[in-house]
């Protein structure tokens, strides 16, 4: 298993251009999210996903468009970056234990490495 | 709304010694979960211990373990026997039920640093 990997890992751009991050997941998970960092501040939700063609909007949606068209994909897009989306990028993916009060150990989140985005 | 607080930004401990990590939440939710994270310098998050609300007995994984104290809304880690490769940011958060809150809440984080 690779686990959950993202690419690129390392991102310049330039203000107004758009760009797609990847991320991808081998374990049949579910649940798949985006999370930010910014220094130091912890993770915040950008997106997530319930499932294959189920999205919602996280805690800072806004500049960022997300799609789930196979359980294994959520791609993350950023549609005219600026410099405020500069941060590090985190995607993460659980199993889903819905009806299970609170989730359990099994919902436990695994994230991939990490993009460094860059915004100039 | 979910919230996870974590008021020290840095700690120092000597390596071989004990060090507890202060978390502290608040949720309206009956039922939820609590995560720890350590984040070393090369940027990764790895998971370390769960603790569920409904759990009577306090987490334990290996050197970490939580100290759940459900009234105070604290979930606190201890890490036991420090190491230097324990230096490393690490994070509190939770899951709540459902929708948003079915994700992660993070605090600010703790910088850890083991001193030989």
């Amino acid at each position: 298993n690779a686990g959950v990997t993202q690419t690129p890992k390392f991102q310049v751009l330039k203000t107004g251009q758009s760009m797609t991050l990847q991320c991808a997941q081998d374990m049949n998970h579910e649940y798949m999210s985006w999370y930010r960092q910014d220094p130091g501040m912890g993770l915040r939700l950008i997106h997530y996903s319930v499932g294959a063609g189920i999205t919602d909007q996280g805690e800072v949606p806004n500049g960022y468009n997300v799609s789930r068209s196979t359980t294994e994909d959520f791609p993350l897009r950023l549609l005219s970056a600026a410099p405020s989306q500069t941060s590090v990028y985190f995607c993460a993916s659980s199993y889903s234990t819905s009806g299970l009060a609170g989730g359990g150990p099994q919902e436990t989140q695994y994230f991939g490495p990490g993009t460094r985005l860059l915004v100039l | 709304a979910q919230k996870i607080t974590q008021t020290q930004p840095g700690m120092f401990v000597q390596e071989k010694e004990a060090v507890t990590l202060d978390c502290t939440y608040d949720t309206s939710d009956q039922s939820y979960g609590l995560f720890w994270y350590k984040q070393p310098s090369s940027g990764e998050m790895i998971f370390l211990i769960y603790q569920g609300s409904y759990d009577e007995q306090n987490a334990t994984e290996g050197r970490y373990s939580l100290n759940f104290q459900k009234a105070r809304k604290s979930a606190n880690l201890v890490i036991s026997a420090s190491q230097l490769g324990d230096s490393a940011m690490y994070f509190c958060a939770m899951r709540g039920l459902s929708g948003s809150a079915r994700q992660l809440t993070f605090g600010s984080g703790t910088q850890l640093t083991v001193l030989p």
